[in-house]
């Protein structure tokens, strides 16, 4: 059964350094998602990519986060510089994209910012 | 804006049936779902169900919406220790748009 691959699972950082993460999204997904899940919090976007286009970056900040997705495949988040806040878990989703699609999660990235 | 609300916390005993709620604010919202989320994992799609629909049934799970009263819920049937976990409710208002979460019930299954 196809996937979304995450990397790193695990990150440990002190502030003020730079982090990324990469994700897969499952073949033939055209959308791919970012979010944020705070410990004890339901996740919250930060990012939506529809093939390369970013599609809504409102809840992203923009100050210190940047995400890409150059070939509309694979997508890496950036953090520079890490505050103590980031910490929690980063997902990404997929979708196929139209009516009624549903959107398939990673297994996520933890990060620990001390 | 829109808002997610469920119960933060429900314990059962194994072999009992789970039910775990969840209201939405957004009488446009057109698909709803249920994510479980076991520790330190990413999410795993349980079951959906559009807003054309009143009842989805799957194997032991059985999704009921309340279009009136914006109320959503999902029962598990012959709850098992397996089943504990972390669920979420989460809606969007259209195809191609983000997910909008609940905080999350975590379900407490003691045998």
């Amino acid at each position: 059964e196809a996937e979304v691959a995450q990397s790193p699972r695990y990150k440990i950082t002190e502030k003020s350094q730079a982090v990324a993460f990469w994700c897969d999204p499952i073949s033939g997904h055209a959308t791919l998602y970012w979010y944020r899940q705070i410990l004890g919090q339901g996740p919250e976007l930060l990012v939506q990519f529809q093939d390369e286009s970013v599609v809504d970056d409102s809840q992203l900040p923009k100050d210190r986060f940047s995400a890409e997705r150059l070939k509309g495949v694979d997508s890496t988040l950036k953090i520079q510089p890490a505050e103590l806040g980031d910490s929690a878990m980063y997902l990404c989703a997929s979708s196929l994209g139209g009516a009624g699609e549903t959107q398939y999660f990673g297994p996520g990235t933890r990060l620990l910012v001390l | 804006g829109e808002d997610v609300e469920q119960s933060l916390f429900l314990s059962v005993r194994e072999g009992d049936s789970s039910v775990i709620n969840c209201t939405y604010t957004d009488s446009s919202s057109t698909y709803l779902y249920w994510y479980k989320q076991e520790p330190g994992a990413g999410l795993q799609l349980l079951t959906y169900i559009f807003s054309n629909m009143d009842m989805k049934q799957d194997q032991r799970l059985t999704v009921l919406l309340n279009k009136k009263d914006k109320h959503l819920s999902l029962r598990i049937a012959d709850t098992q220790t397996g089943d504990s976990a972390i669920y979420f409710c989460a809606e969007k208002e259209q195809a191609g748009t983000a997910l909008i979460f609940g905080k999350g019930t975590t379900l407490s299954v003691s045998s």
